[in-house]
């Protein structure tokens, strides 16, 4: 059974550095072909994908967003820690982690698995 | 603003067949699968639909998918009080990034 939990905190001041934990079981990130990834929610607002990491440690971000994200794993931990610089109100949000399958006949993958969410608040 | 344009909202009354539209472009929808998310008041995102028809198990067969060109739908028959959520359409574009519709909030009157 997979899940996954995010955890970081829930207020952080304009300007700094938000580091976000994902906490994930049922499938280890040093198999081939499995990824963990970041999308978040502004409070009422549409969701945003942010980023994703694979077993290989390639990585992927939104063009929007690359200068300012980091995603890294922790193969032994079974953990997923993504970074993300010069927070602002804007990015007040909820953050999900979520497990992307692979569908081999279309060669897609989608977030089949979504952890609860963490809501981050950026005010001073 | 979101790549993938759906509706603000839909509605239907119970029992009825509803659909939602999601229209993108030749990079993503026109390329790519779609895949659609249903996210119920207060909870996470549930995976509804993948590679444009595909229902993960556990999905009624009230729901359904398509995709044509460079836009997809959602169709959900026999509509019930329980669907009234916000759906979301997904796709990967041809940058391998993950794209998202704005959202299309159900209300089952």
């Amino acid at each position: 059974q997979i899940t996954l939990k995010e955890s970081g905190p829930t207020l952080v001041k304009p300007t700094q550095t938000l580091t976000l934990t994902c906490t994930f079981s049922g499938f280890s990130l040093s198999t081939s072909g499995v990824g963990v990834g970041w999308i978040r929610q502004p409070p009422g607002k549409a969701l945003e994908w942010l980023a994703l990491i694979y077993w290989n440690d390639d990585k992927r971000y939104s063009p929007s967003l690359k200068s300012r994200l980091t995603i890294t794993k922790d193969t032994s931990k079974n953990q997923v820690v993504l970074t993300m610089t010069n927070m602002d109100p804007v990015d007040t949000a909820t953050y999900y982690c979520a497990h992307p399958d692979y569908d081999f006949w279309s060669g897609q993958h989608y977030f089949d698995y979504w952890g609860q969410g963490t809501l981050v608040t950026v005010s001073s | 603003q979101s790549v993938l344009t759906q509706p603000p909202s839909a509605s239907g009354t119970p029992g009825q067949r509803v659909t939602i539209s999601c229209s993108g472009s030749s990079s993503n929808i026109g390329s790519n699968t779609v895949n659609w998310y249903q996210q119920l008041p207060g909870t996470a995102p549930k995976l509804l639909i993948y590679s444009n028809n595909q229902r993960p198990s556990g999905v009624p067969d009230r729901f359904s998918g398509s995709k044509s060109g460079t836009s997809a739908s959602l169709a959900i028959s026999g509509l019930q009080s329980e669907d009234e959520a916000d759906y979301y359409c997904a796709a990967w574009d041809d940058s391998l990034n993950c794209v998202f519709g704005g959202g299309t909030k159900l209300t089952v009157l």
